[in-house]
């Protein structure tokens, strides 16, 4: 049983584009994020909600959208993909909305052509 | 505002060497301390924590200490293995109990 699953594992596509990613946890959290990792390993946090409501919206270009439609599932929709988007994509979820215990999923790796 | 500076990669190192990776912080308060590990092709995993200073953290043989002193929360591990090869990366909850990220270091152990 996964506990934090992703799809799709991986997303190649066009500059233009519009694509979507789907996040799920089996854990019972109340809090689920959204981090994007480079190519360096660097890892930034862009959005975090708990119960369904957005708390963390970091500076995040707003072609991202993410949506939960129940404290179980945080998705993220982009608009317009740019080259830059190309990133490897984590969701995680935590107990707790201080965030200090992560469970995160095995990631998407985008690639915008 | 708070931050985290671990020390740059890739460390490369022969299997049963001793490890360090080096992380220190800046930080208000006194914040919690992580090491999270992500093998390659997955996720994060939490590794070890501490949370108050002088507190060691420990799990699979690696260990860090809270040195509130030096600012310091040190990895390390007596005897690497090849299956230890990944990305590490140290972390602080800040006020807020928000995660501040290092910016990872790769350690490839060589058989």
């Amino acid at each position: 049983d996964t506990a934090v699953s992703q799809t799709p594992k991986y997303l190649v596509t066009q500059m233009g584009n519009d694509k979507s990613i789907k996040c799920e946890q089996n854990l019972g959290h109340d809090t689920m994020y959204w981090y994007k990792q480079d190519s360096k390993k660097f890892l930034k946090i862009m959005f975090s909600y708990n119960n369904k409501e957005l708390i963390i919206n970091e500076t995040v270009p707003n072609r991202f959208s993410p949506k939960s439609p129940d404290k179980a599932h945080l998705n993220l929709h982009i608009n317009s993909l740019e080259l830059g988007d190309s990133a490897v994509y984590f969701c995680a979820s935590s107990p707790l909305a201080s965030g200090e215990k992560l469970f995160f999923g095995s990631g998407t790796q985008l690639s915008v052509l | 505002g708070d931050s985290v500076t671990q020390m740059e990669g890739p460390v490369t190192l022969s299997e049963e060497a001793f490890l360090t990776i080096n992380c220190t912080y800046t930080a208000t308060g006194y914040p919690s301390l992580f090491w999270y590990v992500q093998y390659p092709g997955e996720g994060l995993q939490l590794l070890l924590k501490a949370t108050k200073a002088d507190d060691k953290g420990s799990n699979k043989g690696f260990e860090a200490t809270y040195r509130k002193e030096t600012t310091s929360f040190h990895l390390e591990k007596g005897s690497v293995q090849v299956s230890d090869s990944a990305v590490y990366f140290c972390a602080l909850s800040d006020s807020n109990y928000q995660l501040i990220w290092g910016a990872g270091t790769k350690l490839i152990i060589k058989p």
